[in-house]
């Protein structure tokens, strides 16, 4: 089975921190993505990644940076944490570069930003 | 704009089937997923549409008429553990994924 893990189930952190959130996948997928999703809107892409050290950005990248060094760790960093910021953060891995491949999601970092 | 539409949340007893619809203006088409979600849990990987027709895998099917725009997810044989979100995926002419919002099913016993 594809195993994709989060480094944190629950975060809490204050404005202007910077975070860290780690997504590791088992199974040398090619693409990694990185979502929030939030309550009343679909997934939102942050940023996605089809190769190591490549990164695309999403849909809403401000405030976000990514880094992919290996190919099965993709990082999410807020440089500077802030309110708007509080979400659940899901990050997913598919074996192909594309969309047209099944993701298969971590179980989430849901993280608070006082 | 692109869009997709789900309703927000359904109410279904347990051994009936049911009915989740989602209509996309999208850009060009190029494939509709479905996913299943859990409370608290990641989003699971449920059925993958790109030709017109019903796709039937066990107790679920998913249905897609491109002409329409409109796609459903039928679930038969409604379980309690059928209580989830479910959201539709639609890819646009872009090879952009563009996600709904997702329908929370309530099931009753």
């Amino acid at each position: 089975d594809v195993k994709v893990t989060q480094s944190s189930r629950y975060l809490v952190k204050r404005t202007g921190e910077k975070v860290f959130l780690e997504c590791v996948q088992d199974m040398d997928h090619e693409n990694m993505f990185w979502y929030r999703q939030d309550p009343g809107l679909g997934l939102r892409l942050i940023y996605f990644s089809y190769d190591v050290k490549m990164k695309e950005k999403g849909d809403i990248p401000e405030g976000y940076s990514v880094s992919r060094e290996k190919k099965e760790r993709f990082s999410l960093i807020l440089e500077s944490a802030s309110t708007n910021q509080t979400s659940m953060y899901l990050c997913a891995s598919s074996p192909r570069q594309g969309v047209t491949d099944e993701q298969f999601f971590g179980p989430g970092t849901r993280l608070t930003v006082l | 704009g692109q869009n997709i539409d789900q309703p927000t949340e359904m109410t279904a007893t347990e051994g009936a089937i049911v009915q989740i619809n989602c209509t996309y203006q999208t850009s060009g088409f190029n494939g509709l997923f479905w996913y299943q979600q859990h409370a608290g849990e990641a989003p699971t990987f449920l059925s993958y549409n790109v030709l017109d027709g019903l796709e039937e895998k066990g107790r679920f099917s998913s249905f897609l008429s491109r002409s329409k725009g409109y796609s459903y997810l039928l679930l038969k044989e409604l379980q309690m553990k059928d209580s989830a979100s479910y959201l539709c995926a639609v890819i646009d002419s872009n090879y952009q994924l563009i996600w709904g919002a997702g329908t929370k099913l309530i099931i009753k016993p």
